[in-house]
């Protein structure tokens, strides 16, 4: 079946340090992959996204690297704030079915000062 | 920049009431979805919306659920007789094509 999981449901980071948050999936038909930030009583925020055929992305501080072949996704967070602090998401679609997002169940990064 | 924008923020209503959660998405964008996410769980997918029909629907958007675009501008998701367990947040979203959703705030539902 399709699910997307998150391996760690909190991350404690020291504020300045690096932050990798981890997702597994098992739906290896999966076309797209997002990770999105939520703060507390907001939406979710779109960080990053990444194709299928591609095996990173990158933005400004944050990387996503995709490896089909153990269905991992991670995103890394360089020098991470303390507006870093939120629920992370990863999210995955599939192009046949009508935008469907899979929401995996969360990694709470919380960053120390 | 352009954002997708909920109204009510929070909507406290009785069990087996209507409500109509609204939202305006954003303005270039065809694609519509509803989203909700119960207290401390993750986010639950319930409708994409496109061309003015309903494209994908979740097992949890059954009969008592439905969207409608009634103008060029507004996506409404309307529950005919709320239940406790409807109690969530439910996020609008919207995309310009069947990638990356650009999500509203929410409106909290609360159901008593």
């Amino acid at each position: 079946g399709e699910s997307v999981g998150l391996h760690l449901p909190t991350l404690s980071v020291q504020e300045g340090d690096n932050s990798i948050i981890n997702c597994a999936y098992s739906n290896s038909a999966s076309d797209y992959f997002i990770w999105y930030k939520q703060e507390s009583g907001k939406g979710p925020q779109f960080i990053i996204d990444i194709r299928s055929n591609m095996d990173k992305r990158q933005g400004q501080r944050v990387t996503v690297l995709l490896n089909k072949t153990v269905k991992h996704l991670s995103l890394q967070i360089a020098a991470t704030q303390p507006g870093d602090s939120a629920v992370y998401f990863c999210a995955e679609i599939k192009d046949n079915q009508g935008g469907k997002l899979i929401f995996g169940q969360g990694t709470e990064l919380s960053v120390k000062p | 920049e352009p954002e997708v924008t909920q109204t009510p923020s929070h909507q406290v209503t009785q069990m087996g009431q209507e409500v109509i959660l609204r939202c305006v998405p954003i303005s270039n964008h065809l694609y519509f979805y509803w989203y909700r996410q119960i207290l401390g769980q993750k986010v639950e997918f319930l409708v994409s919306f496109y061309n003015n029909e309903i494209s994908e629907k979740s097992e949890i958007f059954d009969d008592q659920f439905s969207v409608e675009r009634p103008d060029g501008s507004n996506f409404t998701l309307k529950i005919r007789s709320t239940k406790l367990e409807d109690s969530a947040m439910y996020f609008c979203a919207s995309s310009p094509g069947l990638d990356t959703q650009y999500f509203g705030p929410g409106t909290r539902l609360t159901v008593l």
